[in-house]
């Protein structure tokens, strides 16, 4: 079965470059999610889009900003970037919302040296 | 703000032992919460999709209930098997937080042959 793809895997930045990540959902999966996972630490949510408009905001640096497309494939863009944004960043689709079960992708690892 | 806590923290059993992960959240208006298992640096797999609405869900020699009003789910493992050893997650999609999911911070899990 097809699953959530990312791209790139891997990425490594340097201070105050940027950094865009790609995703492509499930193919009919029209809500895309984001999330950071630092170090150690926990999925953080950071967005959502549902049917290509934003539906729900977390805890995203105003450096970072993220679209969906017409295809529903979306990309999380960051700017400026920091020591601190190193981390393993998931892409998760699902049909629909709030009911249906997210499917994750294999993630993004960014190292900013 | 919906927390969610996992204890134990880290567990090491043998393998063929039976054993139960647990999950408590603090806001028991959620619309599901879901089991995730995760191998180190890699993506999360979800295990167990389980409504509010729903007691239990099994999957396999998986089993996970839940009990909404005490803010509980359990996620039982029957027969451990060492390529059971990961992280497992619980995530919870609460009521007020629209269809973002809140984790709790993982039960580390190593089964030795």
């Amino acid at each position: 079965a097809a699953g959530v793809i990312q791209s790139p895997r891997h990425l490594i930045k340097e201070k105050r470059e940027t950094a865009t990540l790609k995703c492509y959902p499930i193919p009919r999966h029209d809500t895309v999610y984001w999330y950071q996972q630092g170090p150690g630490q926990d999925p953080q949510f950071l967005i959502s889009f549902y049917e290509k408009m934003q539906s729900d905001k977390g805890s995203i640096p105003d450096r970072f900003s993220a679209q969906q497309f017409s295809d529903y494939h979306s990309e999380l863009n960051m700017s400026s970037l920091e020591l601190g944004d190193s981390a393993l960043y998931f892409c998760a689709s699902s049909l629909g919302q709030v009911l249906y079960e997210q499917y994750f992708g294999p993630g993004t690892r960014l190292t900013v040296t | 703000k919906q927390e969610v806590t996992q204890i134990p923290a880290a567990l090491s059993v043998p393998e063929g032992e039976n054993l139960v992960l647990n999950c408590s959240f603090t806001d028991s208006a959620i619309y599901n919460l879901q089991w995730f298992r995760q191998d180190p640096g890699k993506g999360l797999t979800s295990l167990l999709l389980i409504q509010s609405s729903q007691r239990e869900q099994t999957s396999g020699r998986l089993n996970a209930s839940l009990d909404k009003s005490s803010g509980r789910s359990t996620l039982y493992i029957a027969a451990s098997q060492p390529g059971d050893s990961a992280t497992y997650l619980c995530a919870v999609n609460g009521e007020t937080s629209g269809s973002r999911l809140t984790f709790g911070e993982g039960t580390q899990l190593t089964v030795n042959p």
